[in-house]
């Protein structure tokens, strides 16, 4: 299994423009996240989904857009980005199932920068 | 998250110094879990911990839950270069609730 897997690694943007962030996962998890790091604020939830077909929003979902059209792929849209979305972005999945605590798989995270 | 603290927020030991790293709640917690970044990498789970007085071992690191289930310590017996990294405590507060993050402990661990 090759786990979580985000695309890109690293990406650079200007104001305004558009892109996906790609996320996807092959141990048949229910739940997937998004996250952003930044210095001095630790991690944040975007936006998450329970399962396909299902999203919610997070701490910081301005901004930011999803869909889950199946189970394995997870994308994250920024469609005009800022500069306050410089940050690095990182993919979770778990198998959390109703009831039960769980552990999260990270993906390797995509580093962006907004100019 | 100012829900959960977790001190210190950098450290520095010797190589074979033993090392610890608090993650303390405001809340009493229903999970913790500690996870370890290594710089421009992803978070790799380390250990989960449910019940008061909860600990668990993995090779030279043991994590342990107080009985009152708001505090967790990380502790690195006889640290190695290989123990460098951030450290970050998870948590979560109820059952399905959502996982919240501490600031993250940097170790640098020196030869």
């Amino acid at each position: 299994n090759a786990g979580v897997t985000q695309t890109p690694k690293f990406h650079i943007l200007k104001t305004g423009q558009s892109m996906t962030l790609q996320c996807a996962q092959d141990m048949n998890h229910g739940y997937l996240s998004w996250y952003r790091q930044d210095p001095g604020m630790g991690l944040r939830r975007i936006h998450y989904s329970v399962a396909a077909g299902i999203t919610d929003k997070g701490e910081v979902p301005d901004g930011y857009n999803v869909s889950r059209s199946n189970t394995e792929d997870f994308p994250l849209r920024l469609e005009s980005a800022a500069p306050s979305q410089t940050s690095v972005y990182f993919c979770a999945s778990s198998s959390w199932t109703q009831g039960a605590s769980y552990e999260q798989y990270f993906g390797p995270g995509t580093r962006l920068t907004v100019t | 998250s100012q829900e959960l603290e977790q001190s210190p927020q950098s450290l520095i030991v010797q190589e074979g110094k033993n090392l610890t790293i608090n993650c303390t709640s405001s809340k009493t917690l229903y999970g913790l879990y500690w996870y370890k970044q290594k710089y421009g990498e992803g978070l790799i789970f380390l250990m989960m911990l449910q019940k008061g007085g909860e600990e668990k071992s993995h090779e030279k690191i043991t994590a342990k839950l107080d009985e009152k289930k708001q505090q967790s310590s990380l502790h690195i017996t006889a640290s190695q270069p290989s123990h460098a990294g951030i450290y970050l405590c998870g948590a979560v507060f109820n059952q399905g609730g959502k996982l919240i993050f501490g600031q993250g402990t940097e170790l640098s661990v020196k030869p």
